[in-house]
């Protein structure tokens, strides 16, 4: 079974500076793909960004960017310039590449917050 | 992408009652998944139900407790059976497959007094 841990339960960052959140997660599996989402007090999973484990060049969404470490199994998402939207809880989750096993396994969670 | 309409948002319900939760999708899925997201907690997959099959059921949730219906390939509802406040959660519906991101239904935030 995989399993997804976040280390961070909270987090703080200036508003404009840069933070990164931390993700390991446990495979025996080769392929799969890796997935940083987003949950605002709304209560909606927003998708920040999205890695595909067989693809070695690191993910990026404008201000967002993930370091994939596929031997070290990390995957950790750097925000850029941080702005009070981006208050939030960050859940980082793993779903196999596998037909029949596309659940999503999430991790604890890292609660951002931004200070203005 | 996949529009997800989830119904109803909240509800505050008197324990030993049920409430079923419809979660409705703007295409044809193969699969869809219901997660239980207690407190202050993650994500947690309760059963993933296919189209025309049972509902398959991860470890600790039962069929008796959490009855799952898919009578096509665009809707689904979860009922929540005789409540006990610990079953105060936020319920959420995904859909997904392997070549797509998961898409999830807004939530339904239920308190159970």
């Amino acid at each position: 079974a995989q399993t997804v841990t976040q280390s961070q339960p909270e987090m703080s960052v200036q508003e404009a500076e840069t933070v990164t959140l931390s993700c390991t997660y446990d495979t025996s599996e080769s392929d799969y793909y890796l997935f940083w989402y987003k949950q605002p007090p709304s209560r909606q999973m927003i998708l920040v960004i999205r890695q595909e484990a067989y693809k070695q060049q690191n993910a990026t969404e404008n201000r967002f960017s993930v370091n994939f470490q596929k031997a070290a199994k990390s995957f950790s998402l750097k925000i850029s310039d941080s702005q009070l939207g981006d208050a939030a809880m960050y859940f980082c989750a793993y779903r196999s590449a596998y037909f029949g096993n596309e659940k999503l396994t999430f991790g604890t969670g890292t609660r951002l917050t931004i200070i203005p | 992408s996949a529009v997800i309409s989830q119904k109803p948002s909240r509800d505050i319900c008197q324990r030993g009652t049920s409430l079923t939760i419809q979660c409705q999708v703007d295409s044809q899925v193969t699969m869809m998944f219901w997660y239980r997201q207690q407190p202050g907690q993650s994500l947690t997959l309760i059963a993933t139900a296919n189209q025309g099959s049972e509902a398959t059921y991860e470890s600790g949730f039962v069929i008796d407790k959490f009855p799952i219906s898919r009578p096509n390939l665009t809707f689904s509802t979860l009922t929540v059976s005789n409540m006990s406040p610990e079953d105060s959660s936020i319920y959420l519906c995904s859909v997904g497959d392997i070549a797509t991101e998961a898409f999830f239904g807004q939530g339904t935030r239920l308190t159970v007094v």
